[in-house]
């Protein structure tokens, strides 16, 4: 069973609208969770990390994080043609210094 | 700049040969990762080295090797016994879970602009 778990998409979003990505993660102890942008060909960048329950936001991003059912989501607001990558959840549990990375989200933003 | 390199940027391997990725970073980071990314696949760990002259096997270590010589170093080598290495490379460093508190920003890591590696 994959530790980390997403919706491999493709999620299409109106130009404006909000868009809503999500990941699962496994029953341990989970400390710190990432949320990356990754454009085709380049590599992984880093847009959001939560480590407390609740809402973090961060210009048009807000992070969400619900240790009790085990998801941390990532809202895009006012979405952009700019915003079309794909999004790659990472979870780092305690005492584990390695991240896990969920298969990415393909989002793409319809002007 | 402060940043991570990665050389080259395309790399072509022939049958039965050994090639070598090169990662350097200039972040004084003491952790660094190799990973290997497959098309429409997450990041797989191959290597990881938390501190100069010692290093661990991620989840798929097989085929791979790689020394950590020094602080800004982290070579990985592609031996002929991976018989799949056509992938998208990355490195990463971090400034280590170990001597950072456990909620500080500060254990994201960050990501070299990777090493495409194909098969002749």
């Amino acid at each position: 069973q994959k530790e980390v778990e997403q919706n491999s998409g493709p999620l299409s979003v109106p130009e404006g609208a909000i868009a809503s990505l999500n990941c699962t993660y496994s029953d341990r102890v989970s400390q710190s969770f990432f949320w990356y942008r990754q454009y085709s060909g380049k590599s992984p960048e880093l847009i959001m990390s939560i480590y407390s329950n609740g809402d973090k936001e961060d210009g048009r991003f807000t992070a969400q994080l619900n240790k009790a059912s085990q998801y941390v989501s990532l809202l895009i607001r006012d979405s952009q043609p700019s915003d079309s990558a794909t999004y790659l959840c990472a979870v780092r549990y305690f005492g584990n210094e390695k991240l896990t990375f969920g298969t990415g989200t393909r989002l793409t933003i319809i002007p | 700049d402060g940043g991570i390199t990665q050389s080259p940027k395309y790399l072509f391997r022939k049958e039965g040969q050994n090639v070598t990725l090169s990662c350097e970073q200039n972040l004084n980071h003491d952790a660094m990762y190799w990973y290997r990314q497959d098309p429409g696949q997450g990041l797989r760990l191959i290597y990881y080295s938390q501190i100069v002259n010692d290093f661990q096997k991620g989840d798929i270590a097989e085929g791979y090797s790689v020394s950590r010589e020094k602080k800004e170093s982290f070579p990985l080598t592609v031996t002929s016994a991976q018989k799949n290495p056509t992938a998208f490379y990355l490195c990463a460093s971090s400034m280590s879970g170990q001597t950072v508190p456990a909620y500080s920003f500060q254990e994201t890591q960050y990501f070299g602009p990777g090493t495409r590696l194909l098969v002749l």
